[in-house]
């Protein structure tokens, strides 16, 4: 049982390089997520999804985008790197239903833009 | 989502127990109080969560006031490895409505020898 799995766990990039942060998970979580932290800063919800085939923005969407095929996987991908797209981001996956259990986080991806 | 406020800061010795608390006073009926932390920079941690009982288990305890406007997190013996930044968040926890986690600013604790 390997939780939530993030891929890489740093990555340089050039200004307007794409790619795309993987994140698996093998729990048959329903909720996934992917959020974005700065230094010295909180979390801040990227994009999230309630069940393959149904994702919605967060409080910073832009730049990014998301898609959910499977229940397992939920890649992130940023469309054109830009140096304020420097950050650690993680992912995280959780049941649906009242009362579930929360959010389990990967550990994270370091990304950087320069 | 109702918002939640926390302090800033807190110091703890260590042993002691440690009360964080954390007032929602716009929390409606389906929300749940959930607890985070975040050691460092590795990723946040589930803690406890509850509707309107408290709740306790190997980790902490959570006390929710009987108007549901405020809760406190206690962990009963704190120990230098649970210095981190503790969060409180409301939650709903209805399909299609809960997936959406929105973290604040939390509180700093920082347990002292």
């Amino acid at each position: 049982n390997a939780g939530v799995t993030q891929t890489p766990k740093f990555q340089v990039l050039k200004t307007g390089q794409s790619m795309t942060l993987q994140c698996a998970q093998d729990m048959n979580h329903e909720y996934m997520s992917w959020y974005r932290q700065d230094p010295g800063m909180g979390l801040r919800l990227i994009h999230y999804s309630v069940g393959a085939g149904i994702t919605d923005q967060g409080e910073v969407p832009n730049g990014y985008n998301v898609s959910r095929s499977t229940t397992e996987d939920f890649p992130l991908r940023l469309l054109s790197a830009a140096p304020s797209q420097t950050s650690v981001y993680f992912c995280a996956s959780s049941w649906g239903g009242q009362g579930a259990r929360g959010y389990t986080f990967g550990s994270g991806t370091r990304l950087t833009v320069v | 989502d109702a918002k939640t406020t926390q302090p800033t800061s807190m110091d703890c010795a260590e042993g002691r127990a440690a009360n964080l608390p954390c007032n929602h006073s716009t929390i409606s009926g389906n929300e749940y109080v959930y607890w985070y932390r975040q050691i460092h920079s590795q990723g946040p941690q589930y803690i406890i969560h509850g509707l309107k009982n408290n709740e306790t288990n190997e980790m902490a305890s959570l006390i929710i006031t009987e108007d549901r406007k405020s809760s406190t997190l206690i962990l009963p013996h704190a120990t230098l490895r649970d210095t981190a930044v503790y969060y409180c968040i409301v939650r709903v926890t209805i399909y299609n409505q809960g997936g959406k986690l929105i973290f604040g600013q939390g509180t700093e604790l920082s347990v002292k020898p």
